[in-house]
């Protein structure tokens, strides 16, 4: 099946703990991205990757890192997370090819303390 | 990024039409999508349109597109109960950006 895992879903962590979500797509997408879902702020781009070793910036990078190592995995890393990274994340990934969209991850709702 | 705009709220009764509306700003935009988000759920991509087209139906769901304007709305007809959820309107501009709205919560009452 064609999908875009991510995990956990569920974290709770303390400020200043790195972590990082995984994120892995099995459709061979060239392009990877990572939003988060704040109320009433809709979705924000954190970062993109347009291939292997190539990443950009989105609307909201600060305090966020990606590496894109593998074509199928792109995860989102927090150094050093606080209270204003609690926020409903999502990986996405696209071909980038004629109409498709994003197809997007189940989420990872993550608590920071 | 560029804004896209969708409003915040929307009621409807079952069986009614539902008509969530969407302006976008940005004129290069090349395909304008609908996604669904169901409560605890991520994005299910729903419908799209390419930007050289004013309709585009599929269903239940009707997407018009007013590029002079930058106006994109979905209606879906007959709305039921299991159409509660967000609606996010998003534009692609390039390859890899999709920039969403905030997203209209669709609320159905039987």
């Amino acid at each position: 099946e064609a999908q875009v895992t991510q995990n956990p879903r569920y974290l709770i962590t303390v400020t200043g703990k790195k972590l990082t979500v995984t994120c892995s797509q099995n459709m061979n997408h060239e392009y990877m991205s990572w939003y988060r879902q704040d109320p009433g702020l809709g979705l924000r781009q954190i970062y993109y990757s347009m291939n292997v070793e190539v990443t950009d910036k989105g609307d909201v990078p600060e305090g966020y890192k990606v590496s894109r190592k593998e074509k199928r995995n792109f995860p989102l890393i927090l150094e050093s997370p606080s209270p204003n990274q609690t926020s409903l994340y999502f990986c996405a990934s696209s071909s980038g090819t004629g109409v498709s969209g994003y197809t997007f991850g189940s989420g990872t709702r993550l608590t920071v303390v | 990024g560029e804004d896209v705009e969708q409003s915040l709220f929307l009621s409807v009764r079952e069986g009614d039409s539902s008509v969530i509306n969407c302006t976008y700003t940005d004129s290069s935009s090349t395909y304008l999508y609908w996604y669904k988000q169901e409560p605890g759920a991520g994005l299910q991509l729903l419908t799209y349109i390419f930007s050289n087209m004013d309709m585009k139906q599929d269903q239940r769901l009707t997407v018009l597109l007013n590029k002079k304007d930058k106006h994109l709305s979905l209606r879906i007809a007959d709305t039921q109960t299991g159409d509660s959820a967000i609606y996010f309107c998003a534009e692609r501009i390039g390859y890899s950006t999709l920039t969403f709205g905030k997203g209209t919560m669709l609320l159905v009452s039987p």
